[in-house]
């Protein structure tokens, strides 16, 4: 039984496009909710979210997290090619492995020119 | 520029074979991990550390081994166990305590039985 479930698996828009990639999970006692990317090699991390309906932004990617009905959203922007990546949503939560990440599987996400 | 390396970048390994991926951190982060991604399965817990001389299994750690000698260090085994090894690898690693902060990433090893 998945702990981080993200959708959609894959996703395929044009540049320009505004996306929104979901998270949702199970586990309540968590210390925080994580974003990453991850292009070719190591997940680059994005945003870390601890507190219900705070958004944070940089850029044109923004992320809020819903600690009621168990999710967070990531949204992208005015997409560019540059975008297109694995995105990971991850938990850090005591049963993770010594308070580690429990990840999803990830949203491939590719930006047609 | 602290960090944490992994290597090789790519690895074959003939069935049967044991071989065995390096992790070095510099961070002086006390605990360290190993995930392994295959594609559609996102990264999934092999073993962790949370200090020397110790460490614990994650969700499939069926064919591999771990040692953590020394704080900087947390090499894997792929043994002639593991029936599918070929996958990429990652090594991470992190404070410990009741932090909110994630992991440092390593650069991943691409592991190919052939």
């Amino acid at each position: 039984e998945d702990k981080v479930v993200q959708s959609p698996l894959s996703l395929v828009v044009h540049e320009g496009d505004t996306v929104t990639l979901n998270c949702s999970y199970e586990v309540t006692n968590f210390r925080s909710l994580l974003w990453y990317k991850q292009e070719k090699k190591a997940p680059t991390f994005l945003f870390m979210l601890t507190s219900s309906g705070i958004e944070k932004k940089s850029g044109r990617l923004s992320s809020i997290l819903d600690k009621k009905e168990l999710f967070s959203i990531l949204n992208i922007t005015a997409t560019q090619t540059g975008d297109s990546a694995v995105y990971l949503c991850a938990l850090k939560w005591p049963g993770g492995g010594a308070d580690g990440l429990t990840f999803g599987k990830g949203t491939h996400l590719i930006i047609q020119p | 520029d602290g960090g944490i390396t992994q290597s090789p970048k790519y690895l074959f390994r003939k069935e049967g074979q044991n071989v065995t991926l390096s992790c070095e951190q510099n961070l002086n982060h006390d605990a360290m991990y190993w995930y392994r991604q295959d594609p559609g399965q996102g990264l999934r817990l092999i073993y962790y550390s949370q200090i020397v001389n110790d460490f614990q299994k994650g969700d499939i750690a069926e064919g591999y081994s771990v040692s953590r000698e020394k704080k900087e260090s947390f090499p894997l085994t792929v043994t002639s166990a593991q029936k599918n090894p070929t996958a990429f690898y990652l090594c991470a690693s992190s404070i410990t305590g009741a932090n909110l902060y994630g992991y440092t990433f390593g650069s991943g090893t691409r592991l190919t039985v052939v």
